[in-house]
């Protein structure tokens, strides 16, 4: 059973496009994260979400908007896709109270 | 603001050598601190969190241990093995509360040799 997963794996795409990244855990968890890994491979925040409701918004351009039906998925939409939004995106989720996070395999976005 | 320093450049050692990473921080001390493990392709998987008040943790062939005063931890892997190569992640709470939000240092990359 996958813990968190990601769809799509890889996303390549045109500047100016919009596209959509889901991610679903089946830990039962309450809180979800997105973070950014990009080139130099270093993992940055974006969003958090706990039981649908926003706890984390960190500087990221408002073309990144999170959205979280449930508790169990959170998805990233991207507007206007620039080339500087190539990087990996990774979805984790954790407990809120304990400090451990699990993480989903990985988006591969590449903005062409 | 936090800086997390692990050193960047890749740590070469030999099987069964024990291997040591290290992550330096600048700032404020953190309630906890974690450490990752992250291979090619693939999600960043927890391996230990050693909190302020705790000076050393261990689990099988890793240890960790934490220094408040020298702002710094250090990861230990003992006999290591080729399996044990990937890049190792620090991270540490950002020190506004129980937000989950983790700053994660740049990761250093293990490899060892048979």
């Amino acid at each position: 059973d996958t813990a968190v997963s990601q769809t799509p794996k890889y996303l390549v795409t045109q500047m100016g496009n919009d596209k959509s990244i889901k991610c679903e855990q089946n830990l039962g968890h309450d809180t979800m994260y997105w973070y950014k890994q990009d080139s130099k491979k270093f993992l940055k925040i974006m969003f958090s979400y706990n039981n649908k409701e926003l706890i984390i918004n960190e500087t990221v351009p408002n073309r990144f908007s999170p959205k979280s039906p449930d508790k169990a998925h959170l998805n990233l939409h991207i507007n206007s896709l620039e080339l500087g939004d190539s990087a990996v995106y990774f979805c984790a989720s954790s407990q809120l109270g304990t400090e451990t996070q699990y993480f989903g395999p990985g988006t591969r976005l590449l903005v062409l | 603001s936090q800086k997390i320093e692990q050193n960047s450049e890749a740590l070469n050692i030999q099987e069964g050598k024990t291997a040591t990473l290290t992550c330096n921080y600048t700032n404020y001390s953190p309630a906890y601190l974690q450490w990752y493990r992250q291979d090619p392709g693939r999600g960043p998987v927890f391996l230990l969190l050693i909190r302020e008040n705790e000076k050393e943790k261990r689990k099988e062939r890793l240890k960790v241990t934490f220094d408040t005063t020298l702002k710094q931890s250090l990861f230990h892997i003992t006999a290591s093995q080729p399996a044990d190569s990937a890049t190792y992640l620090c991270a540490l709470d950002d020190g506004s509360g129980n937000t989950g939000k983790l700053i994660f240092g740049q990761g250093t990359t293990l490899q060892v040799k048979p």
